[in-house]
């Protein structure tokens, strides 16, 4: 029972460079999401998405690219990655309907910019 | 502008000592107010929802309240298996699962 996987769990980056952190989900949720994670901070919400071809801004959403092709996968692009982004990103999903509060989350990706 | 202050941030327990952590919110349109434990290097796993002043949700030695401003997680006879962090969030009426969190408390049960 996979859950929400995400990959890679670390990456290294220098100032400029461009990645795509992955975020798959098996569960047929609609609503998925990108959090990242810094201390002092909590969570705070990068990007979302209700369905395939569906996505919109959270808190946080400068530097970051987000696209939903379909139900299982919502990749999170970096465009070209600053020092300030460097934190642990969460991928979460959970259904719509008759939604209880639960939000799955995956591991983490812990990215570090140089 | 809506906020979720969680205290204290850390917390050290003998095994066996009972106490609780805080949550106080000041938002808009509350929905529900979610708590989550993280274990290091691990994604947040959903604990409890609670909807309305004066509800109450328990598991195993958690126990969760509710009340207009705050909510608190009681921990009873905790175990050095408890040892997390407990993140509170709180979810706002406009959006889809729009979810505020707090930065959490720490908590450490010493054997």
């Amino acid at each position: 029972n996979a859950g929400v996987t995400q990959t890679p769990k670390f990456q290294v980056l220098k100032t400029g460079q461009s990645m795509t952190l992955q975020c798959a989900q098996d569960m047929n949720h609609e609503y998925m999401s990108w959090y990242r994670q810094d201390p002092g901070m909590g969570l705070r919400l990068i990007h979302y998405s209700v369905g395939a071809g569906i996505t919109d801004q959270g808190e946080v959403p400068n530097g970051y690219n987000v696209s939903r092709s379909t139900t299982e996968d919502f990749p999170l692009r970096l465009l070209s990655a600053a020092p300030s982004q460097t934190s642990v990103y969460f991928c979460a999903s959970s259904p719509l309907a008759g939604w209880t509060g639960e939000l799955f989350f995956g591991e983490g990706s812990r990215l570090t910019v140089l | 502008e809506d906020q979720v202050t969680q205290s204290p941030e850390a917390l050290r327990l003998q095994e066996g000592e009972s106490s609780s952590l805080n949550c106080s919110y000041t938002v808009s349109g509350l929905r529900g107010l979610f708590w989550y434990r993280q274990d290091p290097g691990k994604g947040p796993e959903f604990l409890f929802t609670l909807y309305s002043a004066g509800e109450e949700k328990e598991k195993e030695r958690l126990k969760a309240t509710l009340t207009k401003k705050e909510s608190f997680l009681h921990i009873t006879a905790p175990k050095p298996e408890d040892s997390a962090t407990y993140l509170c969030a709180v979810h706002l009426s406009g959006g889809y699962q729009k979810v505020t969190f707090g930065t959490g408390t720490k908590l450490q049960v010493i054997p």
